[in-house]
């Protein structure tokens, strides 16, 4: 039972455009959720995140959006470098519950230059 | 501070073999998070310790893995015996407190068995 879902396994884009990247969950107990970076040979890095009473954290180039409704939190870069591309990961946590830390599958982002 | 800290980086082994990956969390730190990574899942949480208790070890695959946390600042997880589907790159992971924001993870171990 996949609880953290991205439906995309690889996205493209050129260099300048924006990329957006989505994700899904399903456990309604989730109040945080964060973005992680991972490129070959390396640990995942953490990227930007944001709280259930939050609906958009911004840094620099990247951007969270979190629509509680649907369940659905998505990452904008804008714009998109050649050093973007790398796998992206989506993660929920139970913070005020277990803190367990549930990851997605993972979307491969590739920037043309 | 070193980050968390993984041994080894790469274990080739023969099947029936026993396995054993550690790791040191960063210092302060007391949640930790094994996961295994695998173009199916993703990043699947094998088995998550608070204060060195066992939280939830439900993505543990089955009897053969077991993982401990005899302190602070160090963990194994364990494959007894080993077997081809073992063959994944291993993370670990590191936290300030269950309500901590992001984790830190280890450069990982990729296990191979044949």
């Amino acid at each position: 039972d996949q609880q953290v879902k991205q439906n995309s396994p690889s996205l493209s884009v050129q260099e300048g455009r924006i990329s957006i990247l989505n994700c899904d969950y399903t456990n309604s107990m989730f109040d945080y959720f964060l973005w992680y970076k991972k490129y070959p040979a390396e640990g995942p890095t953490f990227l930007i995140s944001i709280s259930s009473i939050k609906d958009k954290n911004e840094d620099g180039r990247f951007t969270v959006f979190l629509n509680k409704s649907a369940k659905h939190l998505s990452l904008h870069i804008v714009p998109s470098q050649p050093g973007d591309s790398a796998v992206y990961f989506c993660a929920a946590s139970e913070r005020q519950n277990t803190g367990k830390l549930i990851f997605g599958q993972g979307t491969t982002l590739q920037v043309k230059p | 501070d070193a980050g968390v800290i993984q041994s080894p980086r790469h274990e080739v082994t023969e099947m029936g073999q026993e396995v054993t990956l550690r790791c040191k969390p960063i210092s302060g730190h007391n949640s930790l998070f094994w996961y295994r990574q695998t173009m199916m899942r993703g990043l699947e949480l094998l088995i998550y310790f608070n204060n060195n208790v066992p939280i939830d070890d439900s993505g543990m695959p089955e009897d053969r893995f077991s993982a401990k946390m005899p302190n602070a600042s160090f963990s194994t997880l364990k494959i007894q015996p080993s077997e081809p589907r073992d063959s994944a790159v291993y993370f670990c992971a590191s936290r300030r407190g269950a309500d901590g924001t992001e984790a830190f993870f280890g450069q990982g171990t990729r296990l191979t068995v044949v």
